[in-house]
């Protein structure tokens, strides 16, 4: 079945250390995005990226970065730098390479604790 | 920057009865509108869109929206709750990312609905 995959479902983090989060598409879209979800904020765009080796800031990038080398995905790290990192982290792609969604198929999410 | 209100943070019912989420946009140009939703430690799953035509659309699991481009709203609608619709529903506008050819979506802080038996 053609789904997103993120990986993994929990995952925890000592304070000052870099983490890595995996989301990987099957579906062959060209865009994917990362959000935050935060109790009561709705979701945070923090990057997204148009093709291979593109990517832009969305919202919220400041503590986070991320790589395109492959089409199918679009780890985001979570660094150090990142004050409050602790949330529920989405990826997100969208049919198509338009400039609306017209739909986003969402992966299940990684939930990021801080200890 | 497109800005979705959802209204209500939290929103109980019973069992059996009508309920209505309300959620409003701002915005000056055509936009898709969509609402989705999310069980605990789970991704979003699209209920239902509006993207043209009819004013009223019909989603999954029964639910329904009706699109008031006067008013700015897309509230979500189901005449009859069962405690499984117990989630957490999302309020979403997609737009275009200024300078890009992608688009985006605008959340709005969702609306949690608990039915009760």
């Amino acid at each position: 079945d053609g789904g997103i995959t993120q990986s993994p479902k929990y995952l925890f983090r000592k304070e000052g250390q870099n983490v890595t989060l995996s989301c990987e598409q099957n579906l062959n879209h060209d865009a994917m995005y990362w959000y935050r979800q935060d109790p009561g904020q709705g979701l945070r765009l923090i990057y997204y990226s148009q093709i291979v080796n593109d990517f832009q800031k969305g919202d919220i990038a400041e503590g986070y970065s991320v790589s395109r080398e492959k089409k199918e995905s679009f780890p985001l790290t979570v660094t150090s730098a990142q004050k409050n990192p602790t949330a529920f982290y989405l990826c997100a792609s969208p049919p198509g390479g338009s400039g609306f969604h017209t739909e986003a198929f969402f992966g299940q999410g990684t939930r990021l604790t801080v200890v | 920057a497109q800005s979705v209100t959802q209204l209500d943070s939290q929103v109980p019912v019973f069992e059996e009865a009508p309920v209505e989420l309300r959620c409003n946009y701002s915005s000056s140009v055509s936009v898709y509108l969509f609402w989705y939703v999310q069980y605990p430690n789970q991704g979003l799953q699209l209920l239902l869109k509006y993207l043209s035509g009819s004013t009223l659309v019909k989603g999954i699991n029964g639910f329904e929206a009706e699109f008031n481009k006067s008013q700015t709203s897309f509230h979500l609608r189901k005449p009859s709750v069962h405690i499984s619709d117990t989630a957490e529903y999302f309020c979403a506008v997609s737009a275009r990312i200024r300078g890009s050819t992608l688009g985006r979506l605008y959340f709005g802080r969702g609306t949690q609905l608990t039915v009760w038996p």
